[in-house]
């Protein structure tokens, strides 16, 4: 299976800051056929199943604020928030679906 | 709106088995395939299962193959999941999630339900 590794496990930004995480995969996500990458962004907040915010590691959902946005490829991803906002505070996880499902550890955002 | 609605949780004592249910609505049942994934308190997302839209195709985490099965009921927009030999490693929020279709999504899962808690103690 491909492991998914988050960094950090948690970060405290000051509102209006920028908050930045970052997802490597134990193996390219990058499909030959398509060109595009198998990898998605979920926020989670206390008490509530995970939203999807990005998928083919930059394409925003419907609704998703453009504050969030994704980058990235192969095995290095990232997730930057551009200016947090209160209502940000969630763990992050990042999920490759080009294999078996896996998802990253997860990163806690607080605020500073 | 999309909808799913897992039921059937409880605490059940170690080696026992659970039949979860989830009800869909909102979108076209039977055309989309569904996963379960679970969360132990406090920790990450862990992939459990997947069927297929028609429910021919199954998949399993090696953690739950031969003790789990998933299923469906297309006409009754229902998913379930039968959680046999059940142990302390099992305790967890189970979520059905529904995958994104394919051209768009790529497959990767766009929608989860509330979930519903599995205990497993005696």
């Amino acid at each position: 299976d491909i492991v998914m590794t988050q960094s950090p496990d948690s970060l405290a930004v000051s509102l209006g800051e920028r908050a930045t995480i970052n997802c490597k995969s134990s193996q390219s996500v990058l499909h030959s056929s398509n060109n595009k990458n198998y990898l998605a962004w979920y926020q989670q907040k206390p008490g509530q199943p995970p939203k999807l915010l990005i998928y083919w590691a930059s394409t925003r959902e419907s609704g998703i604020p453009d504050r969030f946005s994704g980058s990235g490829s192969g095995t290095d991803f990232t997730l930057t928030i551009s200016s947090l906002q209160a209502e940000d505070v969630a763990v992050y996880y990042c999920h490759q679906y080009l294999g078996t499902l896996t998802f990253g550890g997860g990163t806690k955002v607080e605020i500073k | 709106q999309v909808q799913l609605v897992e039921s059937g949780g409880d605490v059940v004592q170690p080696g026992r088995s659970l039949r979860l249910s989830c009800a869909a609505s909102g979108f076209t049942f039977s055309l989309y395939g569904i996963h379960w994934v679970r969360q132990a308190p406090g920790k990450g997302l862990e992939w459990v299962a997947y069927i297929s839209h028609g429910g021919t195709a199954k998949s399993y985490a090696d953690s739950v193959k031969g003790r789990f099965t998933v299923s469906r009921d297309n006409s009754k927009s229902t998913l379930y999941l039968q959680m046999n030999s059940l142990t302390a490693e099992d305790t967890a929020v189970y979520y059905c999630a529904k995958k994104g279709d394919d051209r768009t999504y790529g497959g990767s899962i766009d929608f989860w339900g509330q979930g519903t808690l599995v205990t497993v103690s005696s």
